[in-house]
């Protein structure tokens, strides 16, 4: 799986816009860019993923570069109940067999 | 559905005794996982199993053992455990082909 590199901590205003980055430089053409999100040393969950296009659902947007070897998360109105370590996963689609690597992710802190 | 269920929340043990966590799931799934969260750090896969009656090593397998003799149902075993199994233990299920794994709440391990 291609490896993933994204910043330790951020900091975003409650109502504000939170977009989290993640470059994934030597990604494979078939390989998909998964978002999961992890509160408070809960179980991790899952939030969006993306191959080429950029997707959109309730929780979030992901925004994918043409050349694919950068990401954006986007979390449109940031609550306190978004604070939580976000982890950017690159994975090929069947994960049975190749279970997810998980990195040090990206620790969101949303501010009152 | 309760999803994914992990027995038990919190457990202490001391160097050299055994123990079995157990893992279960309502989804149905195929697919389950067992993996570990040191303080800081990501998740890291230690087994696998891919169908009842199967299982496989992951990433750091070494002290651990598990069984899938039934579908619902993953265990996680820990022969004689040491102070270097003090961790955080999550397991997911998922379907053959997915892009979301459903993690459970966790257990806490510590061995003195």
């Amino acid at each position: 799986d291609a490896k993933t590199t994204q910043p330790p901590s951020m900091d975003c205003a409650e109502g504000r816009a939170a977009n989290l980055p993640c470059n994934h430089s030597t990604i494979s053409g078939n390989e998909y860019v998964y978002w999961y999100r992890q509160i408070h040393s809960q179980g991790p969950q899952y939030i969006i993923h993306g191959l080429k296009n950029n997707e959109t659902n309730e929780m979030a947007s992901l925004i994918i570069t043409e050349d694919r070897k950068s990401s954006t998360l986007i979390l449109p109105h940031a609550t306190l109940r978004d604070t939580a370590v976000y982890y950017c996963i690159v994975s090929l689609l069947v994960t049975g067999r190749r279970a997810l690597t998980f990195g040090s992710g990206t620790r969101l802190q949303v501010q009152p | 559905n309760a999803g994914v269920t992990q027995t038990p929340k919190f457990r202490v043990l001391k160097t050299g005794q055994s123990m079995t966590l157990l893992c279960a799931q309502d989804m149905n799934h195929e697919y389950m996982y067992w993996y570990r969260q040191d303080p800081g750090m990501g998740l890291r896969l230690i087994h696998y199993s891919v169908g009842e009656g199967t299982t496989a090593k992951g990433e750091v397998p070494d002290g651990y053992n598990v069984s899938r003799l039934k579908k619902q149902n993953f265990l996680l075993g820990l022969e004689s455990a040491a102070p270097s199994q003090t961790s955080v233990y999550f397991c997911a299920s998922s379907y053959v082909i997915s892009y979301e794994q459903y993690f459970g709440p966790g257990t806490r391990l510590t061995v003195t």
